[in-house]
């Protein structure tokens, strides 16, 4: 198994400009998470899926969007991107909820916004 | 919501030390806390978790306190050794949220011989 794989690794994108981050899991976890990791900072929860077609926001949900279409995509959208979206982004996934289920995270999606 | 706090956010410990992080939460509802390791450009990955009707849980030089009464819990790493150098994020759950996790900010380890 790959286990989370997002792409792509590093992006540098001009106030503005619009980009998805791509996520999948070959695990046939029904959770899956984006998170957000500022410099020194822990991490935030961005949006997260219980299931295909079905989203919900997190803690910081402004300025982007998500679908999940399969139970093995999970892409990320920003929209009209800005300097306070600079960040490292995780993609994760998990068998059921984060209640004592392990939350696999993929190696992080650095982007920076100038 | 919930908030977790964490201390310190760095800790040096000479090879062979322990070394104790800290994190207290909020909401006493909160009934899973699991800790992951980062290493430098590279995903968190789980090390050790612990239940709320657990006191505490141990894997060979890595342990976890729970203290519910006072809202918190702790890491403990002993021998420890310059692998163990990376981010420690602790995290709290909160049941009836499906898969809201709050992170503590991160405490740095550093393992120098």
């Amino acid at each position: 198994n790959a286990g989370v794989t997002q792409t792509p690794k590093f992006r540098i994108l001009k106030i503005g400009q619009s980009m998805t981050l791509q996520c999948t899991q070959d695990m046939n976890h029904n959770y899956m998470y984006w998170y957000r990791q500022d410099p020194g900072m822990g991490l935030k929860l961005i949006y997260y899926s219980v299931g295909a077609g079905i989203t919900d926001k997190g803690e910081v949900p402004n300025g982007y969007n998500v679908s999940r279409s399969t139970t093995e995509d999970f892409p990320l959208r920003l929209e009209l991107a800005a300097p306070s979206q600079t960040s490292v982004y995780f993609c994760a996934s998990s068998y059921e909820g984060a209640a004592g289920n392990t939350i696999y995270f993929g190696e992080g999606s650095w982007l920076t916004v100038v | 919501g919930e908030n977790v706090e964490q201390h310190p956010s760095t800790l040096s410990v000479q090879e062979g030390d322990s070394a104790v992080i800290k994190c207290t939460y909020s909401d006493s509802a909160s009934n899973y806390f699991p800790w992951y390791k980062q290493e430098l450009g590279k995903r968190p990955q789980l090390i050790i978790d612990i239940r709320s009707n657990v006191g505490e849980k141990k894997d060979q030089r890595i342990a976890v306190t729970l203290n519910k009464t006072a809202k918190h819990f702790s890491l403990h790493i002993t021998e420890t050794q310059p692998e163990d150098s990376a981010v420690y994020f602790c995290a709290a759950h909160r049941p009836g949220t499906a898969s809201k996790l709050t992170f503590g900010t991160g405490t740095r380890l550093q393992v120098t011989l």
